[in-house]
């Protein structure tokens, strides 16, 4: 299994630009989960899927993130203006029905210049 | 997650025992978890242990689980260089699906 793909791994950007990072989830996982990880604020759930629909946004910072889920096998999460404090590392995680395990991917290292 | 609490350092001799400790707060907390961090990696899921359990082996890996005081523990045996890293408890609460994660202990193993 190829575990949780996250594109890109590193990002550096400018203010203001829009920045689009991608997960695929494990082959079988219904549930897909947005982390956030920050110095300051440690790993914060940003928002999850279940079977493709978002159950809970409540850690989307702001109306700059959005997230879809057009399918089982992508996700985006996308920041639109993205801001200096934005920068940190995003990562996405899926875990199957049961839920007992969740596996996480690498991560998309985000820096807004 | 300010809900799950661990000391931020923990320096141990290389063949040492090294123990994680973690406190939570959510009594109806499932099941918890330890995930280890390596510099500029995702998160490595090590174990987890269902909240019936008080215990569980899994190679050089034991969890402890006291549920009345909330407290859990990792003991790593004869700690090795690759150990250092940064280790996360985290809990699934409930029938939620998502896990609320600590702040993480750094384990430095020194030789």
């Amino acid at each position: 299994d190829a575990g949780v793909i996250q594109s890109p791994r590193h990002e550096v950007t400018e203010m203001g630009q829009e920045v689009t990072l991608r997960c695929k989830p494990i082959s079988g996982h219904n549930s897909l989960f947005w982390y956030r990880q920050t110095m300051m604020r440690g790993l914060e759930l940003l928002i999850y899927f279940n079977n493709n629909v978002p159950i809970d946004d409540s850690g989307m910072p702001e109306d700059r993130f959005s997230a879809k889920m057009p399918n089982a096998s992508f996700s985006t999460l996308k920041i639109q203006p993205s801001e200096p404090r934005d920068s940190a590392v995003y990562f996405c995680a899926s875990s199957s029905h049961s839920g007992n395990t969740i596996y996480f991917g690498e991560g998309s290292w985000l820096t807004v210049v | 997650g300010e809900d799950v609490e661990q000391s931020l350092f923990l320096s141990v001799r290389e063949g040492d025992s090294s123990v994680i400790n973690c406190t939570y707060t959510d009594s109806s907390s499932t099941y918890l978890y330890w995930y280890k961090q390596e510099p500029g990696a995702g998160l490595q899921l090590l174990t987890y242990i269902f909240s019936n359990m008080d215990m569980k082996q899994d190679q050089r890996l034991t969890v402890l689980l006291n549920k009345k005081d909330k407290h859990l523990s990792l003991r790593i045996a004869d700690t090795q260089t690759g150990d250092s890293a940064i280790y996360f408890c985290a809990e699934r609460r409930g029938s939620a699906r998502q896990l609320t994660f600590g702040s993480g202990t750094q384990l430095t193993v020194l030789p």
